[in-house]
């Protein structure tokens, strides 16, 4: 079964930092982008950043609120995603999902594209 | 940056059919993705590229694509359909994953 689980939040004050950690299993993490998206209490979806697989050097992107102050790791070897955060801010307060992506491909513009297949549970990160 | 943009909300009876817009500057040459969340639930795909559907989503849903607007169709609504749905895309022009606002779709 294809499972992610995430775990590593909590209560942290403002200025301070935390990791957030992904078991992913039942698929071969190595292949797969892999994204972290909040959503803050009442508030809609927000994408945090991704981690790409491996044929793409599983290089990095992050969105312009979080950019510079979170990491995304991957420990390959035991197919865990990793969210280091750092600087905490209150608007960071929010549940931290886990995401794998899947590719598909779009005839109509002859490309390929990634949508979120498979959700975690969420982590509870609370900045206050 | 792109924005995508939904109504907040849209009230249907049920076995009526629920349309969810969402707007994008030609959000026709980019490949739309639509979620739903209930509550205390994390998101599920309930259409890929466009109009897509997942194992194991009713063919009750469906979407479109085209111009500036695509769409979320739900037909023959039911009360377990009450939930938020949002749109996303890949912006190209920035690397970055972009969502729609959220809309809540209220079964009368």
């Amino acid at each position: 079964e294809v499972q992610l689980v995430e775990s590593g939040g909590g209560l942290v004050q403002p200025g301070g930092s935390l990791r957030l950690s992904c078991a992913a299993s039942g698929f071969k993490f190595r292949e797969y982008h892999m994204d972290w998206v909040r959503q803050a209490p009442g508030k809609g979806l927000e994408w945090v950043g991704r981690s790409t697989d491996k044929v793409h050097s599983y290089s990095t992107a992050y969105a312009s609120s979080v950019k510079g102050r979170v990491t995304i790791a991957r420990d390959a070897s035991d197919d865990l995603l990793y969210l280091q955060m750092s600087t905490l801010r209150t608007e960071d307060t929010a549940v931290y999902y886990c995401v794998r992506n899947l590719r598909g491909y779009s005839s109509t513009w002859h490309g390929n594209y990634y949508y979120m297949d498979v959700w975690g549970k969420g982590t509870t990160v609370t900045v206050s | 940056s792109y924005v995508l943009a939904q109504p907040p909300s849209v009230s249907v009876a049920p076995g009526q059919t629920a349309r969810i817009t969402c707007g994008g500057d030609n959000i026709g040459t980019k490949s739309v993705h639509w979620y739903q969340q209930k509550p205390g639930q994390a998101p599920v795909v309930v259409v890929f590229g466009d109009s897509g559907r997942p194992s194991g989503i009713p063919e009750r849903f469906s979407g479109s694509n085209s111009g500036s607007t695509a769409t979320l169709t739900i037909s023959w609504v039911e009360a377990g359909d009450e939930a938020d749905y949002y749109c996303q895309v890949w912006d190209n022009s920035s690397d970055h994953v972009v969502f729609g606002g959220g809309t809540k779709l209220t079964v009368l």
